[in-house]
């Protein structure tokens, strides 16, 4: 089955403590990315990846890290999490070669909240 | 530049019809996406249209009109299940993001 995993999918954690949310596909997309949605203001994209080892700033990319060693995971660090990061987060990917009609798959979405 | 635009709320009853409108204008045109979002949940995938025209799906349906930047969303026989987030995206043909969504329309089903 087609599909993206994220995890944790739920984490209360203090600010400062570093985490990391871990984002797998199975398959084979070169694309993936990371946004976080907030009530009214959609989803924002914070990192993207073009294929391994080639990482990119998105829209609001302040306070977080990524990295791309293999293609199919594409993890999200906080460093030192703050409470204006308590956020949902979604992990997306899609492929970007070949027939544009294939969707972008998401996974199931992370609830961080900082305190 | 990149902009799609979409109501950011709508109210519509049990059993009935609604259309939720998208206009865009993005650099370069693949396609339009719609995704449903329910609350704190990821998207999901409803439909895509890259040529001009309606596409039926059940009793979702979706248009576009590439000369006019535009496209909609029609929900037919509207049931309270229906109550979610629809998200509009583009599938640009430029640019370092292969897709572009919209804010999303809020879609509440009343009694």
């Amino acid at each position: 089955e087609a599909q993206v995993t994220q995890n944790p999918r739920y984490l209360i954690t203090v600010t400062g403590k570093k985490l990391t949310v871990t984002c797998s596909q199975n398959m084979n997309h070169e694309y993936m990315s990371w946004y976080r949605q907030d009530p009214g203001l959609g989803l924002r994209q914070i990192y993207y990846s073009m294929n391994v080892e080639v990482t990119d700033k998105g829209d609001v990319p302040e306070g977080y890290k990524v990295s791309r060693k293999e293609k199919r995971n594409f993890p999200l660090i906080l460093e030192s999490p703050s409470p204006n990061q308590t956020s949902l987060y979604f992990c997306a990917s899609i492929h970007i070669s070949g027939d544009p009609s294939y969707e972008q798959y998401f996974g199931p979405g992370t609830r961080l909240t900082v305190t | 530049g990149q902009n799609i635009d979409q109501p950011t709320e709508m109210t519509a009853t049990e059993g009935a019809i609604v259309q939720i409108n998208c206009t865009y204008q993005t650099s370069g045109f693949n396609g339009l996406f719609w995704y449903q979002q329910h609350a704190g949940e990821a998207p999901t995938f409803l439909s895509y249209n890259v040529l001009d025209g309606l596409e039926e799906k059940g009793r979702f349906s979706s248009f576009l009109s590439r000369s006019k930047g535009y496209s909609y969303l029609l929900l037919k026989e509207l049931q309270m299940k229906d109550s979610a987030s629809y998200l509009c995206a583009v599938r640009v043909s430029s640019g370092n993001t292969p897709l572009v969504f919209g804010k999303g329309t809020r879609l509440s089903v009343i009694a």
